[in-house]
């Protein structure tokens, strides 16, 4: 099974209106972290927003939050107000074992949404 | 600061010839992990380094291989190149000070297999 789903392969948007990208997980792991990392054509991965799983609120970072479902195990991210330069591939990622000692520092990504502003 | 810096950017093999990646974390940083990303796989993780030893290792063959060096820069090297590696090499370096420690990736190093 897999752990990260991103069930919009595009999603478009117009300029200056919000948008959610959804992504669900799986885990038995009570002990997680939820990234979203941004990838432009350039290649690299940019780091957006994390979300730990005993997190009380959502976290928030700019115009990125994060719609934590615990229950419905899903992390959906939330664009406000876009601009042109968010377009890009957008990835969610899950990092087990967070209070493990620091032993695993592997993320698991899903596979990716391709988001495309237009003006 | 400099961020995560990785040579080659673009590298072209043929089938057999063997290849070393590159990969200077951002100063400070002792934790380094690499990532393959390709069209059909997404991107899987390799491997991950912290003070010079491999503490994870993902479902690669033993063609891909890696190192630490006393500064945290990290090397990647695939042997016996096939079609299939063609892909971009991501390295990511982290802090390692909490669960919540954000990797910083680099731009990669795209890797064409002739």
């Amino acid at each position: 099974a897999q752990k990260i789903t991103q069930t919009q392969p595009g999603m478009f948007v117009q300029e200056k209106e919000a948008v959610t990208l959804d992504c669900t997980y799986d885990t038995s792991d009570p002990s997680y972290g939820l990234f979203w990392y941004k990838q432009p054509s350039s290649g690299e991965m940019i780091f957006l927003i994390y979300q730990g799983s005993y997190d009380q609120q959502n976290a928030t970072e700019g115009r990125y939050s994060l719609n934590f479902q615990k229950a419905r195990k899903s992390a959906n991210l939330v664009i406000s107000a876009s601009q042109l330069g968010d377009s890009a591939m957008y990835f969610c990622a899950m990092r087990e074992g967070v209070n493990s000692g620091g032993s695993n520092y592997k993320l698991t990504f899903g596979k990716g949404t391709l988001l495309t502003v237009n003006p | 600061k400099a961020g995560v810096t990785q040579t080659p950017r673009y590298l072209i093999k043929t089938r057999g010839q063997q290849v070393t990646l590159s990969c200077s974390p951002i100063s400070g940083h002792r934790s380094v992990s690499w990532y393959q990303q390709t069209p059909g796989q997404g991107l899987q993780f390799l491997f991950e380094y912290f003070s010079e030893t491999q503490r994870n290792k993902g479902n690669f063959p033993g063609r891909f291989s890696g190192r630490q060096f006393s500064n945290s820069r990290s090397e990647m090297n695939v042997s016996t190149l096939e079609l299939g590696d063609s892909a971009l090499y991501l390295c990511a370096s982290s802090s390692f000070r909490g669960p919540n420690e954000k990797l910083f990736f680099g731009s990669g190093t795209q890797l064409s297999v002739l």
